[in-house]
């Protein structure tokens, strides 16, 4: 069965420094988000794409963060620098097209912040 | 106000017992619900996915949304302990491009 890929699994580094994640959606999946997911709370969306464009990044911090998705196929997440309330799980998912699909998860990045 | 409100539990029940988990919110325009199943440091899971209102069922898993209340429900039958995990309603507008709206998740743990 097709999976979202993510990695690292576990990162964890010092307020200040630069930071990224890598994440290889479902295969032939157009759409792809990065959702953040503090403890005790449900995932929030940072940004989505359309193959390589972006089509909401209303949420995402744009001083520190940054996504690409250059080839409209896996993606990397960066956030620089990192700051002690960034500490959270760091989300992919897929899904096939623009309308209401269903969403893959990937099994996420749990980022500590020191 | 959240848009959804989710009781964060934890809900615990005995084996073999109906779990019974639901969702408020407050935007009457959402159409597309759904409920995730997410273990511990995992990513979740879709178990269900509702268009509008009305019931599915999918094994021991039904779905409800009752758009006239803005709630929705999950029920669990026959509870079993892999069912142990945190749920996760969402849900989003018609023409919203996907974007979900999440509660922040009921745990749920199952007793042997």
């Amino acid at each position: 069965e097709a999976e979202v890929a993510q990695s690292p699994r576990y990162k964890i580094t010092e307020k200040s420094q630069a930071v990224a994640f890598w994440c290889d959606p479902i295969s032939g999946h157009a759409t792809l988000y990065w959702y953040r997911q503090i403890l005790g709370q449900g995932p929030e969306l940072l940004v989505q794409f359309q193959d390589e464009s972006v089509v909401d990044d209303s949420q995402l911090p744009k001083d520190r963060f940054s996504a690409e998705r250059l080839k409209g196929v896996d993606s990397t997440l960066k956030i620089q620098p990192a700051e002690l309330g960034d500490s959270a799980m760091y989300l992919c998912a897929s899904s096939p097209g623009r309308f209401q699909e269903t969403q893959y998860f990937g099994p996420g990045t749990r980022l500590l912040v020191l | 106000q959240k848009e959804v409100e989710q009781d964060p539990g934890p809900l615990s029940v005995p084996e073999g017992a109906i779990v019974s988990l639901n969702c408020t919110y407050s935007n009457s325009a959402f159409q597309y619900f759904m409920w995730y199943r997410q273990y511990s440091r995992k990513g979740p899971e879709l178990l269900m996915y509702t268009y509008s209102s009305g019931n599915k069922e999918d094994g021991r898993f039904t779905a409800q949304v009752d758009k006239s209340s803005k709630y929705i429900s999950l029920f669990i039958r026959d509870s079993q302990p892999s069912d142990s995990a945190t749920y996760l309603c969402a849900m989003s507008l018609t023409d919203s491009w996907g974007k979900f709206q999440f509660g922040a998740g009921t745990q749920v743990v199952v007793t042997p």
